[in-house]
């Protein structure tokens, strides 16, 4: 079973950089594609971006100029740093697993969520 | 980028009655890279189905997906308590990967 767990600060300043890390355990990191998704308050769920251990990426557009991930392979963790941001940007944080078959599959497994607010 | 319009918005049913949600896409979604999930308040978001008809490990077979195409549906035989929650389904089939808005399933 694989195990995700958000690690960061759950308030950050507006027009400051959001960083999130997610610790995995339970696989190997080749297996899956890694994830961040995020739901503001109340409302639903958007995918942000996903990386591969080989430093694959892909970012949703929406947020591509702000976002950036990256993979620390010999710690199983992968991060997430959101620039520059705003109201708008708070939201529970996810991490998700999606299996990788060379296609982009399901987001089997999820972290607890995260909240991160944007507020001075 | 694919458009996921789900409906109802919300659905009232009573336990032991059949749900039936609907997910209809912008566009065609590429080899029924269709998921749902399940969200429950305060948790994370549970995978229900994926490839549009395929049950997740552990998911109870009164769980049903069907479609291809634009439309897509997800189809609960006999309400249990524990299913009345907020439903969306996913697109992975070309990026960026859509949600739906969700419909929420209460009960009456």
């Amino acid at each position: 079973q694989v195990q995700l767990q958000v690690s960061g600060p759950g308030l950050v300043n507006p027009s400051e950089t959001l960083s999130l890390t997610c610790s995995f355990s339970g696989t190997s990191i080749s297996k899956y594609y890694w994830n961040w998704i995020r739901q503001p308050p109340g409302k639903g769920l958007e995918w942000l971006a996903y990386i591969y251990y080989t430093g694959s990426t892909d970012y949703n557009p929406s947020l591509k100029s702000r976002v950036t991930i990256s993979v620390d392979t010999s710690k199983n963790q992968f991060s997430l740093k959101l620039r520059s941001v705003t109201a708008a940007d708070t939201a529970v944080y996810y991490c998700g697993a999606s299996w990788y078959d060379g296609e982009m599959s399901a987001f089997t497994f999820w972290s607890r969520g995260t909240m991160v607010s944007v507020s001075s | 980028e694919i458009v996921l319009t789900q409906s109802p918005g919300t659905l009232s049913l009573s336990p032991g009655e059949r749900a039936t949600l609907s997910c209809r896409a912008s566009q065609s979604v590429r080899s029924r890279y269709l998921a749902w999930y399940q969200q429950k308040p305060g948790q994370a978001p549970r995978l229900l189905v994926f490839r549009a008809s395929n049950r997740a490990t552990g998911i109870p077979d009164r769980f049903s997906g069907s479609g291809s195409g634009t439309d897509f549906t997800l189809s609960i035989s006999r309400l249990e308590p524990e299913d009345f929650a907020v439903y969306y389904c996913q697109q992975y089939g070309s990026s960026p990967y859509t949600f739906g808005q969700g419909t929420t399933l209460e009960i009456k």
